[in-house]
């Protein structure tokens, strides 16, 4: 079986664009949950969607959105672009969610973004 | 506020020797996973652990939830073992900081 996938791997967006990430999880898997990794630091978490609904969201700004479709995989939209959204960005899906959130999570390899 | 220690920050070891990697977290958890980050960034999830002690060829861990604190022990360490070790309890919403782990042929 696939992985959870995304893309692209690699991006370069100039300040005040704005980005969509891609994230297709795990067959089977109806969560997804975002993560934001600046270097040398932990994962951060942004978002997590079950069922096509929003169940968590982290202390981001409002600038950053995610969306999931009926077929479970996600986008995580970013507008006007700062310098310090630089990071590797991550997608992990898991087979439950919701309250319990009681279930192993699986990464993608990430979305490196670099904001100049 | 919710915290995750990790310790040691780095360790440095020989091909071949053994390591014990700690996590303590502030709250109460129902589960707790246990991560490998490769030096290309890849994060492998290595165990699934909120209770209890597992074990996975070389690495195993164990979780004592009543005191806040879960350990993964690395046997025999090989170079591929480089890389950042993350612990995540309170259902992945808070990672820990992470054990920078680098073995030397």
């Amino acid at each position: 079986d696939a992985g959870v996938t995304q893309s692209p791997t690699h991006l370069i967006k100039t300040r005040g664009q704005h980005v969509t990430l891609r994230c297709s999880p795990i067959s089977g898997h109806k969560s997804v949950s975002w993560y934001q990794q600046v270097l040398g630091q932990g994962p951060q978490f942004i978002f997590q969607y079950y069922e096509k609904e929003e169940r968590g969201r982290g202390n981001f700004p409002d600038r950053f959105s995610a969306r999931q479709f009926p077929n479970y995989s996600s986008e995580l939209n970013v507008n006007a672009l700062l310098l310090g959204d630089s990071a590797l960005y991550l997608c992990a899906s898991s087979q439950a969610g919701g309250s319990s959130y009681n279930s192993p999570l699986h990464f993608g390899n990430g979305t490196r973004l670099t904001v100049t | 506020g919710i915290q995750v220690e990790q310790s040691p920050p780095d360790l440095i070891l020989q091909e071949g020797a053994n390591s014990t990697l700690r996590c303590n977290f502030s709250d109460s958890v129902n589960n707790l996973q246990w991560f490998h980050q490769n030096p290309w960034g890849q994060l492998i999830n290595l165990f699934y652990i909120p209770s209890g002690t597992k074990q996975n060829g070389r690495l195993s861990a164990t979780t004592v939830a009543t005191e806040r604190y879960s350990l993964l022990y690395i046997s025999s360490s090989q170079t591929t073992d480089s890389g950042v070790y993350f612990c995540a309890p309170f259902n992945n919403l808070f990672f820990g900081t992470g054990t920078r782990l680098t073995v030397i042929p």
